[in-house]
């Protein structure tokens, strides 16, 4: 069965210093890994996946993250923190083993705080 | 294009009713997923539909759950009848789905669904 944690219910970090968000995967076959962001009373925006190739990947706002296979991890990083940037983070993971590919599993949400 | 569109935005009803959710994917997508999101269970996958075809509803609570999709821009999740335990915000979101494994989900805003 696939599953995702994500250890940190809470971080915190200054504006303008770096900060990562962190999550780690089980799942048989290979992985296809998301993060999305929700902002209060709205729904959940994609930022970036990993389906394959290089495991550094590019995504919205300036936000990237690196697939690391032998850690099943796949952190979300950003170098310069926004006060804009606080929100609640979600990793996904789906399966290549997955039919469709489409079961997402969800982990359980980072809320990241930026301060000022 | 106007993104997944999910109505009403916000539901109270009282214990026993029966409530009907809405929603409209993105043109030109064939898959369409429901989740459930609650503080104490995260973001669960209710059902899958793909070319509106249900796939995997495993994730569907009880038998007062049902979701229809009578055609490729219009799917319903029924609760009848519906328990306070049931209050939660529900998220329709889409994809373009099938062939494509891994491909990218997009929610929409949500309704919050409140049972009194």
């Amino acid at each position: 069965a696939q599953s995702v944690a994500q250890p940190e219910d809470q971080v915190n970090v200054a504006e303008g210093n770096p900060l990562t968000v962190k999550c780690t995967y089980s799942v048989s076959g290979n992985p296809y890994l998301f993060w999305y962001v929700q902002y209060p009373n709205r729904g959940l925006q994609f930022l970036l996946k990993y389906i394959t190739g290089d495991n550094l990947v590019k995504g919205s706002y300036g936000f990237e993250a690196e697939f690391n296979k032998s850690q099943t991890s796949f952190h979300l990083k950003k170098p310069s923190a926004l006060v804009s940037d606080s929100a609640l983070y979600f990793c996904a993971v789906t399966s290549g083993l997955d039919n469709y590919g489409q079961n997402f599993v969800f982990g359980p949400g980072t809320r990241l705080s930026v301060l000022p | 294009d106007a993104g997944v569109i999910q109505s009403p935005r916000h539901e109270v009803t009282e214990m026993g009713q029966e409530v009907t959710l809405r929603c409209k994917p993105i043109s030109g997508h064939n898959s369409l997923f429901w989740y459930r999101q609650t503080m104490m269970r995260g973001l669960e996958l209710l059902i899958y539909f793909n070319n509106n075809v249900p796939i995997d509803d495993s994730g569907m609570p009880e038998d007062r759950f049902s979701a229809k999709m009578p055609n490729a821009s219009f799917s319903t999740l029924k609760i009848q009848p519906s328990e306070p335990r049931d209050s939660a915000v529900y998220f329709c979101a889409s994809s373009f789905g099938g062939a494509i494994k891994g491909d990218t989900q997009y929610f929409g805003p949500g309704t919050r669904l409140t049972v009194l």
